[in-house]
């Protein structure tokens, strides 16, 4: 199985400021025949299901605002927030898609400093 | 407009059954994969098993064996039929559609239901 990592576990950002999550998976993600990364990243806010935000990578679901962005390739991935909101609290988990089973990070806590 | 409803959480004893059951709107079920996911309270995620439209089923290597995925077509549902159930078996458990085309990237979600194993 390939075994995916996060960090840091939580961070606290201010209001407008950027916040940086890291993905590592054990092994490459990337499918040379499409060159594609199978790599998502998901949103959960308290109480509800998680919510899809980026996948292959880099390319944001529809109504995703464009402060969200995914960059990264092989077996280190980036998510980033670049003004975050008060609506941004949440845990954020990556996942990768390229093998089964799929597997999810252990996620990142992100709060209002 | 998608929606998929859960249904059939609750208490149970250890080593106790339970069916699960997804009721799904907006979408056929048969044509699309279709995933069950959990999450242990205060934990994180975890892929619990896939059905194929094909037909074909996959299962973590922690529940194989005890848990069974299922659909009914003429009632567009998904099921998981859960036996030998232990404390570790203890989660909300989602059901998830797939992204079209893309097996293990969930798309849509229900909003959950809760197993609890315990005496």
């Amino acid at each position: 199985d390939i075994v995916m990592t996060q960090s840091p576990d939580s961070l606290a950002v201010s209001l407008g400021e950027r916040a940086t999550i890291n993905c590592k998976s054990s092994q490459s993600v990337l499918y040379s025949s499409n060159n594609k990364n199978y790599l998502a990243w998901y949103q959960q806010k308290p109480g509800q299901p998680p919510n899809l935000l980026i996948y292959w990578a880099s390319t944001r679901e529809s109504g995703v605002p464009d402060r969200f962005s995914g960059s990264g390739s092989g077996t280190d991935f980036t998510l980033t927030i670049s003004s975050l909101q008060a609506e941004d609290v949440a845990v954020y988990y990556c996942q990768q898609y390229y093998s089964t089973p799929p597997t999810f990070g252990p996620g990142t806590k992100v709060d209002i400093k | 407009e998608v929606q998929l409803v859960e249904s059939g959480g609750g208490l149970i004893q250890p080593g106790g059954s339970l069916r699960l059951s997804c009721a799904a709107s907006g979408f056929t079920v048969s044509t699309n994969y279709m995933s069950w996911v959990r999450q242990a309270p205060g934990k994180g995620l975890e892929w619990v098993s896939i059905i194929y439209s094909g037909g074909n089923t996959y299962y973590a290597d922690s529940v194989k064996g005890r848990f069974t995925i299922s659909r009914d077509n003429s009632k567009n549902a998904l099921y998981l039929q859960m036996n030998s159930l232990r404390a570790e078996d203890t989660a909300v458990y989602y059901c998830a559609r797939d992204v079209i085309g893309s097996k293990g990237l969930f798309h849509y979600w229900g909003q959950g239901t809760l197993v609890t194993v315990s005496s």
